[in-house]
């Protein structure tokens, strides 16, 4: 079963601080990740997507992929009241494939 | 900023009724997709179209489904004889092409209740 993980939370952060999301994945053959963000009874609205190894920065958000370890990370600095949301991760599986696998998302909420 | 819809926003159905769902993707892109969630769970992928074909589907997209691009804007899901267990809120995405590194933008979602 191909999965991929995430710690629901919730997720408490201090306003201002950085807040850390985690994401492992099960197919070593994933090839693109994706982070989205989902306010409660809202659609996903994407944050930032990875391809490659190693860290991505756009803003106060950046995502972090470890593909020898399976994971990917979302780091928010600066952490506002308006953070506050559900992070999904999605991962497009395999080749010739665009379906996006979910996690089941952390709940990020932070303390003003 | 160019974004894909959905219509109705809401919809509540007796089951065994059916029900379309509209989505109007972004204009220039050429993929669609229909994914859903139950509330309090994962999303979850139903089925890719492109070029009036569906590529690819998942195993919760039984004969029930069907999906069709009547016209050159709307992109429709039908489910034709609903089950309680279809309420949920069901999202439009679209993509300029697909492939892995495409990034799929989703719509505001129809919430659909079975009674």
């Amino acid at each position: 079963q191909k999965e991929v993980e995430q710690n629901s939370g919730p997720l408490s952060v201090p306003e201002g601080a950085i807040a850390s999301l985690n994401c492992t994945y099960s197919d070593r053959g994933s090839q693109s990740f994706f982070w989205y963000r989902q306010y409660s009874g809202k659609s996903p609205e994407l944050i930032m997507f990875i391809y490659s190894n190693g860290d991505k920065e756009d803003g106060r958000f950046t995502a972090q992929l470890n593909k020898a370890s399976q994971y990917v990370s979302l780091l928010i600095r600066d952490s506002q009241p308006s953070d506050s949301a559900t992070y999904l991760c999605a991962v497009n599986i395999s080749l010739g494939n665009e379906k996006l696998t979910f996690g089941t998302g952390t709940r990020l909420t932070i303390i003003p | 900023e160019p974004e894909v819809t959905q219509t109705p926003s809401h919809q509540v159905t007796q089951m065994g009724q059916e029900v379309i769902l509209r989505c109007v993707p972004i204009s220039n892109h050429l993929y669609f997709y229909w994914y859903r969630q139950i509330l309090g769970q994962k999303v979850e992928f139903l089925v890719s179209f492109y070029n009036n074909e569906i590529s690819e589907k998942s195993e919760i997209f039984d004969d029930q489904f069907s999906v069709e691009r009547p016209d050159g804007s709307n992109f429709t899901l039908k489910i034709r004889s609903t089950k309680l267990e279809d309420s949920a809120m069901y999202f439009c995405a679209s993509s300029v092409a697909g492939g892995m590194q495409e990034t799929q933008y989703f719509g505001p979602g129809t919430r659909l209740l079975v009674l």
